[in-house]
């Protein structure tokens, strides 16, 4: 089966541009996760969806992020305006539902902030 | 809130020797718990999750609720093993939270 697909592999923005991510889940992956995973650290959870609606977006700064998934399929992750401290990468995993079920991963993105 | 605590960033081992990556957790519902890893230059990947209750690469863990660990093992520990491993957590929601990571060295 085809994997988790991510775009762009690497992005370089200027403070306070905007900037926009992609993910394609494995086909028929209900849950879909994005994570940030800053150097030397765990991935960590922003948003989560069950199809097409939100699970989980405790820990993502809505003041500046957005997410959305369409369709219950793919979906997008923007940051607007970006701070030097988003400089991270940025994971989108998928699983067939959430729990027990493992999270297949994308390649993730690799943003930097100047 | 969930936490999932790897207390050692990094691990060295030589070839043939155990190796144990500590994870421990709190949670106060019951908790699915996996070991992933990511290779050099490779994407995250499920190593193994304690539901399954199986031997993978020959790494073994097992949920000792009593204690709040995970902790991974393996009797002999291979040049190939050297990688990043992460210990998650599941809430019983579905939420997931990612330790800090381990990076494994296993030397020749």
């Amino acid at each position: 089966e085809a994997g988790v697909a991510q775009s762009p592999r690497y992005k370089i923005i200027e403070k306070r541009q905007s900037v926009a991510f992609w993910c394609n889940p494995i086909s028929g992956h209900a849950t879909l996760y994005w994570y940030q995973q800053i150097l030397g650290q765990g991935p960590k959870l922003l948003i989560q969806f069950q199809n097409n609606g939100v699970v989980d977006d405790s820990q993502l700064p809505k003041d500046r992020f957005s997410a959305e998934r369409l369709k219950g399929v793919d979906s997008t992750l923007k940051i607007q305006p970006a701070k030097l401290e988003d400089s991270a990468v940025y994971l989108c995993a998928s699983s067939l539902v959430s729990g027990a079920y493992e999270q297949y991963f994308g390649p993730g993105t690799r943003l930097t902030v100047t | 809130a969930q936490r999932v605590t790897q207390p050692e960033k990094l691990l060295s081992v030589f070839k043939g020797a155990p190796v144990e990556l500590k994870c421990n957790y709190s949670y106060s519902g019951s908790p699915e718990l996996f070991w992933y890893v990511q290779y050099s230059r490779q994407r995250l990947q499920l190593l193994l999750r304690h539901i399954s209750r199986e031997s993978i690469k020959g790494f073994t863990a097992d949920l000792n609720k009593g204690e709040t660990s995970f902790h991974l093992k393996k009797p002999f520990a291979q040049e190939e093993d050297s990688a990043m491993y992460y210990c998650a957590l599941n809430t019983n929601a579905g939420k997931s939270t990612f330790g800090d990571g381990t990076t494994l060295t296993v030397k020749p």
